[in-house]
């Protein structure tokens, strides 16, 4: 079974903290995701990485960047934290669909990371 | 801009009913469609998903419909249990600047009553 690990379930910060959130997966995969879930906003994504040391941008990247630089470790970093980025962090990963030869593009969740900032 | 839309946010459907989940989307490019599930306090898990060559695909309980034409997608659960209770997300994927990136949904909350 894959597993992928966050490091807290619950965090609590304060305004203009600097935050890391750490993910590991067990799975040998090359893909890892970083998400943020809100009420009536579903899963948007914040940034991917698809090998190591590389990264790019997803749909909300605005207060964040990212660390990759061991392939089962994906770090998502909030420089300052602020209270719009209270949130449910999810990271996942996924393995690459060309070395499966198909469309896997099945995506493993951790447990998410209950962020709070005051 | 939401190209994955799932207009309802939540359901109700007594235990032993087909649950109906629905979902629609704008970007013709999608071309594989993922249902996830979603427990409180934990992550999603992969449902089912299907290949956009197919119009229909069936595990067990579960069967995700595809019309291409409509852009549209159902699940559909028979018969439901209480255990189904959750956040289902629809999910659609395409090639995009060389990746293959997945949209998620905003969720539909399931409530199978006994």
């Amino acid at each position: 079974d894959v597993k992928v690990t966050q490091s807290s379930r619950y965090l609590v910060k304060r305004t203009g903290e600097k935050v890391f959130l750490e993910c590991v997966q067990d799975m040998d995969h090359e893909n890892m995701f970083w998400y943020r879930q809100d009420p009536g906003l579903g899963l948007r994504l914040i940034y991917f990485s698809y090998d190591v040391k590389m990264k790019e941008k997803g749909d909300i990247p605005e207060g964040y960047s990212v660390s990759r630089e061991k392939k089962e470790r994906f770090s998502l970093i909030l420089e300052s934290a602020s209270t719009n980025q209270t949130s449910m962090y999810l990271c996942a990963s996924s393995l690459d669909p060309g070395l499966a030869g198909g469309p896997t593009d099945t995506q493993y969740f951790g447990p998410g990371t209950r962020l709070t900032v005051l | 801009d939401q190209q994955v839309k799932q207009n309802s946010p939540s359901l109700s459907v007594q235990e032993g009913r087909i649950s109906i989940l629905n979902c629609d989307y704008t970007n013709s490019m999608f071309d594989y469609f993922l249902w996830y599930k979603k427990y409180p306090a934990e992550g999603p898990t992969f449902l089912i998903s299907i290949s956009s060559i197919k119009d229909k695909n069936e595990d067990g309980r579960f069967t995700v419909f595809l019309n291409k034409s409509a852009k549209h997608l159902s699940l559909h659960i028979v018969p439901s249990q209480p255990g189904d209770s959750a956040v289902y997300f629809c999910a659609a994927s395409s090639y995009s600047g060389g990746y293959q990136k997945v949209t998620f949904g905003t969720g539909t909350k399931l409530q199978v009553i006994p």
